[in-house]
Protein backbone atom coordinates (compact mmCIF):
# COMPACT_ATOMS: atom_id res chain seq x y z
CA UNK A 1 0.00 0.00 0.00
CA UNK A 2 1.27 3.41 -0.93
CA UNK A 3 2.94 5.10 2.22
CA UNK A 4 2.34 8.90 2.51
CA UNK A 5 4.17 11.32 4.04
CA UNK A 6 2.66 14.85 5.04
CA UNK A 7 4.50 18.06 7.43
CA UNK A 8 4.77 17.56 10.97
CA UNK A 9 3.51 21.06 11.95
CA UNK A 10 2.07 24.19 10.31
CA UNK A 11 1.16 27.63 12.07
CA UNK A 12 -1.67 29.69 10.80
CA UNK A 13 -3.53 33.36 11.85
CA UNK A 14 -7.42 33.00 12.50
CA UNK A 15 -9.37 33.69 9.51
CA UNK A 16 -6.88 31.99 6.93
CA UNK A 17 -7.04 29.16 4.41
CA UNK A 18 -4.88 26.62 5.22
CA UNK A 19 -3.70 23.96 2.95
CA UNK A 20 -2.49 20.41 4.09
CA UNK A 21 -0.77 18.52 1.33
CA UNK A 22 -0.08 14.37 1.55
CA UNK A 23 2.27 12.91 -0.22
CA UNK A 24 1.30 9.01 -1.60
CA UNK A 25 3.79 8.33 -4.28
CA UNK A 26 2.71 4.60 -4.90
CA UNK A 27 -1.03 5.00 -5.19
CA UNK A 28 -2.62 2.69 -6.32
CA UNK A 29 -5.81 2.50 -8.42
CA UNK A 30 -8.40 1.41 -6.48
CA UNK A 31 -7.15 3.63 -3.30
CA UNK A 32 -9.14 6.59 -2.13
CA UNK A 33 -7.82 9.08 0.13
CA UNK A 34 -9.42 10.22 3.40
CA UNK A 35 -8.45 13.10 5.87
CA UNK A 36 -9.46 12.95 9.80
CA UNK A 37 -9.39 15.48 12.71
CA UNK A 38 -7.96 14.55 15.82
CA UNK A 39 -8.67 17.21 19.16
CA UNK A 40 -6.08 16.01 22.12
CA UNK A 41 -7.49 13.23 24.71
CA UNK A 42 -10.27 12.51 21.46
CA UNK A 43 -10.37 9.71 18.67
CA UNK A 44 -10.01 10.84 15.01
CA UNK A 45 -13.07 12.01 13.30
CA UNK A 46 -13.83 11.89 9.79
CA UNK A 47 -13.12 15.26 8.11
CA UNK A 48 -13.43 14.47 4.20
CA UNK A 49 -12.95 11.83 1.42
CA UNK A 50 -12.26 11.22 -2.58
CA UNK A 51 -10.77 9.42 -4.77
CA UNK A 52 -9.56 12.49 -7.80
CA UNK A 53 -10.52 16.04 -8.19
CA UNK A 54 -12.02 18.24 -6.44
CA UNK A 55 -14.57 16.93 -2.98
CA UNK A 56 -16.35 20.05 -0.82
CA UNK A 57 -18.29 19.76 2.41
CA UNK A 58 -19.43 22.03 4.62
CA UNK A 59 -16.25 22.42 6.28
CA UNK A 60 -13.46 21.42 4.37
CA UNK A 61 -12.03 21.22 0.42
CA UNK A 62 -10.09 17.76 -0.89
CA UNK A 63 -8.26 18.75 -4.04
CA UNK A 64 -6.54 15.33 -5.95
CA UNK A 65 -4.86 15.65 -8.77
CA UNK A 66 -5.09 13.83 -12.23
CA UNK A 67 -1.99 11.77 -10.78
CA UNK A 68 -3.20 11.14 -7.98
CA UNK A 69 0.31 11.39 -6.10
CA UNK A 70 -1.02 13.85 -3.66
CA UNK A 71 -3.88 15.28 -2.27
CA UNK A 72 -4.58 18.82 -0.52
CA UNK A 73 -6.72 19.27 2.28
CA UNK A 74 -7.79 23.15 2.38
CA UNK A 75 -9.65 24.11 5.37
CA UNK A 76 -11.12 27.78 4.94
CA UNK A 77 -10.92 30.63 7.17
CA UNK A 78 -9.34 28.38 10.20
CA UNK A 79 -10.25 29.58 13.81
CA UNK A 80 -9.08 28.51 16.75
CA UNK A 81 -11.28 25.62 17.01
CA UNK A 82 -9.25 24.25 14.08
CA UNK A 83 -5.94 23.37 16.01
CA UNK A 84 -5.82 19.65 16.26
CA UNK A 85 -4.09 17.17 14.32
CA UNK A 86 -5.09 16.20 10.47
CA UNK A 87 -4.02 12.96 9.31
CA UNK A 88 -4.46 11.56 6.16
CA UNK A 89 -5.27 8.09 5.20
CA UNK A 90 -5.01 5.89 1.68
CA UNK A 91 -6.85 2.69 2.15
CA UNK A 92 -7.53 0.21 -0.61
CA UNK A 93 -11.38 -0.06 -1.95
CA UNK A 94 -12.94 -3.61 -1.40
CA UNK A 95 -9.65 -4.49 1.40
CA UNK A 96 -8.19 -3.74 5.14
CA UNK A 97 -5.55 -2.47 3.93
CA UNK A 98 -4.99 1.16 5.34
CA UNK A 99 -2.34 3.58 5.96
CA UNK A 100 -2.29 6.87 8.07
CA UNK A 101 0.16 9.54 7.71
CA UNK A 102 1.60 10.55 10.66
CA UNK A 103 -0.41 13.45 11.02
CA UNK A 104 0.08 17.35 10.69
CA UNK A 105 -0.14 19.47 13.85
CA UNK A 106 -1.75 22.32 12.98
CA UNK A 107 -1.81 25.35 15.34
CA UNK A 108 -4.30 28.36 14.84
CA UNK A 109 -2.68 31.66 15.98
CA UNK A 110 -5.24 34.64 17.18
CA UNK B 1 -25.83 6.97 20.54
CA UNK B 2 -23.07 6.30 22.64
CA UNK B 3 -21.28 5.69 19.57
CA UNK B 4 -18.27 3.80 20.34
CA UNK B 5 -16.75 3.49 23.69
CA UNK B 6 -13.77 2.23 25.44
CA UNK B 7 -13.08 0.69 28.81
CA UNK B 8 -10.43 1.56 30.74
CA UNK B 9 -9.52 4.95 30.00
CA UNK B 10 -6.29 4.65 31.24
CA UNK B 11 -4.25 1.32 32.72
CA UNK B 12 -0.74 0.81 34.28
CA UNK B 13 0.57 -2.37 33.66
CA UNK B 14 3.54 -3.87 35.10
CA UNK B 15 6.16 -6.00 32.33
CA UNK B 16 4.45 -9.52 32.27
CA UNK B 17 0.91 -9.00 33.56
CA UNK B 18 -2.07 -9.03 30.94
CA UNK B 19 -4.94 -6.97 30.48
CA UNK B 20 -8.17 -6.70 28.16
CA UNK B 21 -9.21 -3.56 26.49
CA UNK B 22 -12.70 -3.68 25.84
CA UNK B 23 -14.34 -1.76 22.66
CA UNK B 24 -18.03 -1.73 22.42
CA UNK B 25 -20.25 -0.07 19.52
CA UNK B 26 -23.63 0.98 19.28
CA UNK B 27 -24.10 1.79 15.65
CA UNK B 28 -24.85 -1.91 13.91
CA UNK B 29 -21.59 -1.64 12.41
CA UNK B 30 -19.96 -4.86 10.56
CA UNK B 31 -16.85 -3.55 10.90
CA UNK B 32 -14.32 -2.96 14.05
CA UNK B 33 -10.65 -1.79 14.35
CA UNK B 34 -8.10 -2.04 16.51
CA UNK B 35 -5.32 1.07 16.59
CA UNK B 36 -1.95 2.23 18.02
CA UNK B 37 -0.99 5.53 18.78
CA UNK B 38 2.63 6.53 19.27
CA UNK B 39 4.33 9.70 19.29
CA UNK B 40 5.49 10.70 15.35
CA UNK B 41 4.10 7.82 14.24
CA UNK B 42 0.19 7.92 13.54
CA UNK B 43 -2.08 5.52 13.33
CA UNK B 44 -1.14 1.86 12.99
CA UNK B 45 -3.50 -1.09 12.79
CA UNK B 46 -3.43 -4.00 14.80
CA UNK B 47 -6.31 -6.50 14.53
CA UNK B 48 -9.59 -6.03 12.27
CA UNK B 49 -12.87 -7.52 12.34
CA UNK B 50 -15.27 -7.71 9.19
CA UNK B 51 -17.71 -9.49 10.61
CA UNK B 52 -19.15 -11.42 13.59
CA UNK B 53 -16.62 -14.68 14.03
CA UNK B 54 -14.00 -13.15 12.09
CA UNK B 55 -10.67 -11.69 12.67
CA UNK B 56 -7.56 -10.79 10.70
CA UNK B 57 -4.28 -9.14 11.52
CA UNK B 58 -3.07 -5.97 10.60
CA UNK B 59 0.35 -4.13 10.48
CA UNK B 60 1.09 -4.89 13.94
CA UNK B 61 -0.41 -7.60 15.53
CA UNK B 62 2.68 -9.10 17.18
CA UNK B 63 2.24 -9.72 21.08
CA UNK B 64 -1.90 -9.16 20.56
CA UNK B 65 -4.72 -10.96 20.13
CA UNK B 66 -8.44 -10.01 19.95
CA UNK B 67 -12.13 -11.11 20.28
CA UNK B 68 -15.00 -10.29 18.11
CA UNK B 69 -17.19 -11.25 20.80
CA UNK B 70 -20.94 -10.49 19.09
CA UNK B 71 -21.32 -7.43 16.69
CA UNK B 72 -21.47 -5.05 19.03
CA UNK B 73 -18.14 -5.73 21.26
CA UNK B 74 -13.80 -6.25 20.09
CA UNK B 75 -11.64 -6.70 22.58
CA UNK B 76 -7.78 -6.48 22.28
CA UNK B 77 -5.55 -9.03 24.60
CA UNK B 78 -2.43 -8.42 25.79
CA UNK B 79 -1.09 -11.87 27.32
CA UNK B 80 2.03 -10.56 28.62
CA UNK B 81 2.60 -7.07 28.45
CA UNK B 82 5.89 -5.66 27.54
CA UNK B 83 7.23 -1.60 27.76
CA UNK B 84 7.11 -1.31 23.82
CA UNK B 85 3.26 -1.74 24.35
CA UNK B 86 3.02 1.26 26.14
CA UNK B 87 0.89 3.99 23.58
CA UNK B 88 -2.75 5.01 22.94
CA UNK B 89 -5.07 2.80 22.31
CA UNK B 90 -8.05 3.45 19.82
CA UNK B 91 -10.77 1.25 18.67
CA UNK B 92 -13.30 1.93 15.72
CA UNK B 93 -16.20 0.87 13.93
CA UNK B 94 -17.39 1.37 10.16
CA UNK B 95 -20.59 0.22 8.53
CA UNK B 96 -19.15 -1.80 6.06
CA UNK B 97 -18.60 -5.91 5.94
CA UNK B 98 -17.56 -8.64 4.25
CA UNK B 99 -18.78 -8.90 0.58
CA UNK B 100 -19.73 -5.50 0.50
CA UNK B 101 -18.05 -4.75 -2.51
CA UNK B 102 -15.73 -1.65 -3.47
CA UNK B 103 -15.15 1.52 -1.91
CA UNK B 104 -14.54 2.27 1.45
CA UNK B 105 -16.26 3.91 4.30
CA UNK B 106 -15.93 5.98 7.34
CA UNK B 107 -14.59 5.11 10.43
CA UNK B 108 -15.98 5.85 14.01
CA UNK B 109 -13.35 5.89 16.51
CA UNK B 110 -13.61 5.69 20.51
CA UNK B 111 -12.22 7.59 22.99
CA UNK B 112 -8.92 5.63 23.85
CA UNK B 113 -7.18 3.83 25.96
CA UNK B 114 -3.56 4.92 27.68
CA UNK B 115 -1.71 2.00 28.59
CA UNK B 116 1.62 2.24 30.19
CA UNK B 117 3.90 -0.75 30.42
CA UNK B 118 6.72 -0.45 33.35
Amino acid sequence: LAKTTQPISMDSYEGQEVNITCSHNNIATNDYITWYQQFPSQGPRFIIQGYKTKVTNEVASLFIPADRKSSTLSLPRVSLSDTAVYYCLVERAGSYQLTFGKGTKLSVIP
Amino acid sequence: NAGVTQTPKFQVLKTGQSMTLQCAQDMNHNSMYWYRQDPGMGLRLIYYSASEGTTDKGEVPNGYNVSRLNKREFSLRLESAAPSQTSVYFCASSERGLGSGGGVDTQYFGPGTRLTVL
